[in-house]
């Protein structure tokens, strides 16, 4: 099975300013006949489920607010939220759908400075 | 608009079994894959199984292989997850999730509110 690493596990950022969060795959999630990284990145506040934000490592949701940007390729991924707000406080999780079972990150805690 | 029901979450006993249900709304359900993600509590997400558009690819995670079975009925437009031989590890909150495509290889793009399942004695 592929393994997701998640780094750090927590981090505190003040707002307006940049948060990164690292991913990692145990194997490749890059299908050479496409091109196309099998990774996903979700945000979960307290109490809802989570929410797609982007896909394809790099594609954002509909909706997403254009703060938030994927990029990597292989096996190592970021998640970049360029500039903090409020409402981004919650738990960022990374998923491989690449090959089944399609693993989730350990997740990784965003707050306010 | 996308709307996911999960229905069936209960207390069960350890070895029992349980049913849960997802009725899907807003639209075409046999034209996109479906998934089970469950969370234990204060616990990450955990991927349990997913079923493709057409119903006929199915796929588990080592911890539920053989004891859960997943299942669609598309004009019913319902998602399944029949849990057999439960364990109190199997405890958490079970999240009924829409994929982005026909097959399981997309992200999740909906997701409903999720359904409770305690196992007790």
């Amino acid at each position: 099975d592929f393994v997701m690493t998640q780094s750090p596990d927590s981090l505190a950022v003040s707002l307006g300013e940049r948060a990164t969060i690292n991913c990692k795959s145990s194997q490749t999630v890059l299908d050479s006949s496409n091109n196309n990284n099998y990774l996903a990145w979700y945000r979960q506040k307290p109490g809802q489920p989570p929410k797609l934000l982007i896909y394809w490592a790099s594609t954002r949701d509909s909706g997403v607010p254009d703060r938030f940007s994927g990029s990597g390729s292989g096996t190592d991924f970021t998640l970049t939220i360029s500039s903090l707000q409020a409402e981004d406080v919650a738990l960022y999780y990374c998923q491989q759908y690449y090959s089944a079972p399609f693993t989730f990150g350990p997740g990784t805690t965003v707050d306010i400075k | 608009e996308v709307q996911l029901l999960e229905s069936g979450g209960g207390l069960v006993q350890p070895g029992g079994s349980l049913r849960l249900s997802c009725a899907a709304s807003g639209f075409t359900f046999s034209n996109y894959a479906m998934s089970w993600v469950r969370q234990a509590p204060g616990k990450g997400l955990e991927w349990v199984s997913g079923i493709s558009g057409s119903g006929g690819s199915t796929f588990y995670a080592d911890s539920v292989k053989g004891r859960c079975s997943i299942s669609r009925d598309n004009p019913k437009n319902t998602l399944y997850l029949q849990m057999n031989s439960l364990r109190a590890e199997d405890t958490a909150v079970y999240y009924c999730a829409k994929a982005r495509g026909s097959s399981a290889y997309h992200s999740v793009d909906y997701w409903g509110q999720g359904a409770l399942v305690t196992v007790s004695s």
